[in-house]
């Protein structure tokens, strides 16, 4: 079956660190690039963070470049997202999605989300 | 970065009605770039429509996709009870690189 799942999430101090991870199945997951967007509960999404199918190129947006760290394990079919200084303001659920194909920047496979809850 | 402001913020429609959702970019992209999706309570977001017009894999021909330039919209020709939701466009641009949703259009019951 083709899915993604994320997991790691959880409750978190301000200030605190968390790594989110994404386990692929069910397609060449190498091949394609992947990215992380959030959405706060009853709130619109917010692209955060992208990379190319080998690792080597990653995309930030403002609101987390310097704190957030994309990467991902080929080997695992895994991505994952390392969350360092989170704020408040980092509450949200968390999903990684599959890009349709390279150098496309839409996604066609979505996990179900994990949330993050940044509070003290 | 490019903001997309979609319209109106709520739909009330019944089923069989057509939907007609507009998002509007601040400046003017690529309609290669503008994708549409759809997210009910409780679900991760569903690609319909990228590339401005192609639908994806499995999508209903009743949903399609149009517009260039800076406006752009998605019609749902008959609704179905599955198609009250919200619904998002994005854009991206890659140089520099940068990815932007809309604000998200709800289709309710009326």
């Amino acid at each position: 079956e083709v899915q993604l799942l994320e997991s790691g999430g959880g409750l978190v101090q301000p200030g605190g660190s968390l790594r989110l991870s994404c386990s692929a199945s069910g397609f060449t997951f190498s091949s394609y690039t992947m990215t992380w967007v959030r959405q706060v509960p009853g709130k619109g999404l917010e692209w955060v963070s992208l990379i190319n199918g080998r690792g080597g190129i990653t995309y930030y947006a403002d609101s987390v470049k310097g704190r957030f760290t994309i990467s991902r394990d080929n080997s695992k079919n895994t991505l994952y997202l390392e969350m360092n200084s989170l704020r408040a303001e980092d509450t949200a659920v968390y999903y990684c999605a599959k890009h349709i194909r390279i150098s496309v920047w839409h996604f066609d496979l979505w996990g179900r989300g994990t949330l993050v809850t940044v509070s003290s | 970065e490019i903001i997309l402001t979609q319209s109106p913020g709520t739909l009330s429609l019944s089923p069989g009605e057509r939907a007609t959702l507009s998002c509007r970019a601040s400046q003017s992209i690529s309609s290669s770039y503008l994708a549409w999706y759809q997210q009910k309570p409780g679900q991760a977001p569903r690609l319909l429509i990228y590339g401005a017009s192609s639908r994806a894999t499995g999508i209903p021909d009743r949903f399609s996709g149009s517009g260039s330039g800076t406006d752009f919209t998605l019609t749902i020709s008959r609704l179905e009870p599955e198609d009250f939701a919200v619904y998002y466009c994005q854009q991206y641009v890659t140089s520099p690189p940068s990815l932007t949703f809309g604000g998200g259009t709800k289709v309710e019951i009326k």
